[in-house]
């Protein structure tokens, strides 16, 4: 695709339920970025990838939060027994050098 | 800790006015310094960046001001048009290794630029 792309836009969900989060990056960027933003905040970096592997988890949170990626293609971040605290905007970017691309985002709400 | 410190929160401007943004960051292995612009609904869009070996960098009515010494960076939209209301996002980052250049952001400020 042109841009970034994620999936769902909305998704709401009851606490204490799994839910997963899509992202489809550019084509041909190698690096992919997982970032949190929480109303009214900036972006909190959640975790990297460099093709299928993860050299940089620090920013998840907690072992609730885990994320996947097949080879230099599609993410998955998943997010178990979720909280309300959890509720915010995921957003998704790509990068082949310095220039992130990001997602539209997916609003996570936990009621 | 909050590493990229930005300000105002918010700022209204008239049509045809200047819009100042101001972040102040604490790492000094920061070598990369972006401006992020965000529409509700939106993800953030690159709208500028700068690397500190440079002053000032201007594209079109967007202007970045640096100051390396004082660790800090601004961002001046000349003749603000309605258009412009959006939020904007000051960030930072380093390299990480691998291609990990990992992005540390302010706050955001949410710009109304009235008709």
């Amino acid at each position: 695709g042109a841009g970034v792309s994620q999936s769902p836009s909305n998704k709401v969900t009851e606490k204490g339920k799994d839910v997963e989060l899509r992202c489809d990056p550019i084509s041909g960027h190698t690096a992919l970025y997982w970032y949190r933003q929480r109303l009214g905040q900036g972006l909190e970096f959640l975790i990297y990838f460099q093709g299928n592997s993860a050299p940089d988890k620090s920013g998840l949170p907690s072992d609730r939060f885990s994320a996947e990626r097949t080879g230099e293609s599609v993410s998955t971040l998943t997010i178990q027994r979720t909280q309300q605290e959890d509720s915010a905007v995921y957003l998704c970017a790509s990068s082949l050098r310095r220039e992130a691309f990001f997602g539209q985002g997916t609003r996570l709400t936990v009621v | 800790q909050q590493q990229v410190k930005q300000s105002p929160q918010s700022l209204i401007v008239q049509k045809g006015g200047i819009s100042i943004i101001n972040c102040a960051y604490e790492n000094t292995a920061f070598d990369y310094f972006p401006w992020y612009q965000q529409f509700p609904g939106k993800g953030p869009a690159l709208l500028i960046a700068i690397r500190p070996d440079v002053s000032e960098k201007k594209e079109g009515r967007f202007t970045i001001s640096f100051n390396k010494s004082a660790k800090q960076f601004s961002l001046h939209i000349m003749d603000s048009q309605p258009g412009d209301s959006a939020t904007y996002f000051c960030a930072a980052s380093t390299y990480s290794g691998g291609s990990n250049y990992k992005l540390t952001f302010g706050k955001g400020t949410l710009l109304t630029v009235n008709p």
